[in-house]
This record gives C-alpha cells, sequence and structure tokens, in this order.
C-alpha cells in the first residue's frame, strides 16, 4: 500500500492564525483526499483534491476557509485558516488504493491541530 | 441515500473471549464496506473490506467480518481478543453505484477495550 506522509503530525495553533498542512504520497495517484475528525467524532470528508484543477469541497467546507493545492500528483496541502477553537481536530489524507471502483481509503498519520 | 451505522460506542471484552464490534448499513445499491482501526494518535489503518462473492471476509491482525444482506450487517469479529486490540474501529460503506472513493461514508465508531 501507498505510503502517506504528513507534517505537521500536531500544532498548538493561536486563534486568527492559519497552518498549512502537506501530505507527500510515494506514489502517484489520481485523487487525494482531505478528512477532518473532531474530538470524538467520526471522519467528515472536506474536499478531494485533483491534481490540475480546483478541489471539489463537500456541504458545509468553503474554499475560503480551506484551501487546497495539488501541484502534483504525490503531494497536497490542507490550510486552515482564520483558525478558531472550534477548528481543533485531527486532519486526515487519504488515497485510494485497490481496484477501480472497489478500492480502499488509505490514510496518513494525521495532523491533530488544537487552536487556543 | 446511504448510512451506516454502529450501535455501540463503546465494548468490553476480556482478553481471550471473542469480539464483536456491530455494524449495520444501509444502502440503495449493493454495498462496498470496510472496517478500520485507529490506534490512539495515529491515523486509520485499513482492516478488510466486502465487494462480493463470499460473505466472512477474513483480514489482518485476525479479524474477520460477515456480510449479512438480510440484516444489513457486516459485524467484526475476532476469535480472542488481544489486549493490543484496545482502539477505535470504524465501519464503513460506499454504494456500488457510486465510483468515488470520496462516497465512502465513515460510521460514528466503536471504542474497543480489552482487559488483560
Amino acid at each position: 500500500s501507498a505510503v502517506i506522509s504528513q507534517k505537521p503530525s500536531r500544532d498548538i495553533c493561536q486563534r486568527g492564525t492559519s497552518l498549512t498542512i502537506q501530505c507527500q504520497v510515494d506514489s502517484q495517484v489520481t485523487m487525494m483526499f482531505w478528512y477532518r475528525q473532531q474530538p470524538g467524532q467520526s471522519l467528515t470528508l472536506i474536499a478531494t483534491a485533483n491534481q490540475g484543477s480546483e478541489a471539489t469541497y463537500e456541504s458545509g467546507f468553503v474554499i475560503d476557509k480551506f484551501p487546497i493545492s495539488r501541484p502534483n500528483l504525490t503531494f497536497s496541502t490542507l490550510t486552515v485558516s482564520n483558525m478558531s477553537p472550534e477548528d481543533s481536530s485531527i486532519y486526515l489524507c487519504s488515497v485510494e488504493e485497490g481496484s477501480a471502483n472497489t478500492g480502499e481509503l488509505f490514510f496518513g498519520e494525521g495532523s491533530r491541530l488544537t487552536v487556543l | 441515500a446511504q448510512s451506516v451505522a454502529q450501535p455501540e460506542d463503546q465494548v468490553n471484552v476480556a482478553e481471550g473471549n471473542p469480539l464483536t464490534v456491530k455494524c449495520t448499513y444501509s444502502v440503495s445499491g449493493n454495498p462496498y464496506l470496510f472496517w478500520y482501526v485507529q490506534y490512539p494518535n495515529r491515523g486509520l489503518q485499513f482492516l478488510l473490506k466486502y465487494i462480493t462473492g463470499d460473505n466472512l471476509v477474513k483480514g489482518s491482525y485476525g479479524f474477520e467480518a460477515e456480510f449479512n444482506k438480510s440484516q444489513t450487517s457486516f459485524h467484526l469479529k475476532k476469535p480472542s481478543a488481544l489486549v493490543s486490540d484496545s482502539a477505535l474501529y470504524f465501519c464503513a460503506v460506499r454504494d456500488e453505484r457510486y465510483s468515488s472513493a470520496s462516497k465512502i461514508i465513515f460510521g460514528s465508531g466503536t471504542r474497543l477495550s480489552i482487559r488483560p
């Protein structure tokens, strides 16, 4: 399976600041996915990062708050902008592997953000 | 519409005993079903999946899951629990009509605690 590296693994941030999370995959993938896991909660998809086009955001998430870059087939960044304590979460990068249409998701280790 | 439910927030089992973590789903078409495990301060790890074929699916770390179409369930099982199995477990589903992994939805998670 793909090896997915995320940086930072954790950070403590001040209200009103922005933080960019990096995701590096050791193989080329068409789509990369960004998830949020709020404390004690399940995973919620933020957006799908497509190489060469704008990210596709899920309902409730907007580009101004969560800008995403996808400069090539192995790398993506997610920025959490103008952070508030409600943004304290684990942010997870993911890719799909396996047969087309039946593949499973593989995840990075996550980036745990605490906003004060 | 599709949904997945994990009715138990927590499951407690003595080491050496069999364990079951429950999952039920609802999809319009045929389901693709997945189980993931999350250890503390880690990302999600893929355990197993059901796409088609044999209803009993075997996965990593000695886990298996049984697909039951009539009961719309996909319970995770292990014959003999280990203390190291203590973690957060997520069931996930995608309707086969959706071609993108972005349509995989996750249950609320079940915390499994194995006591020595």
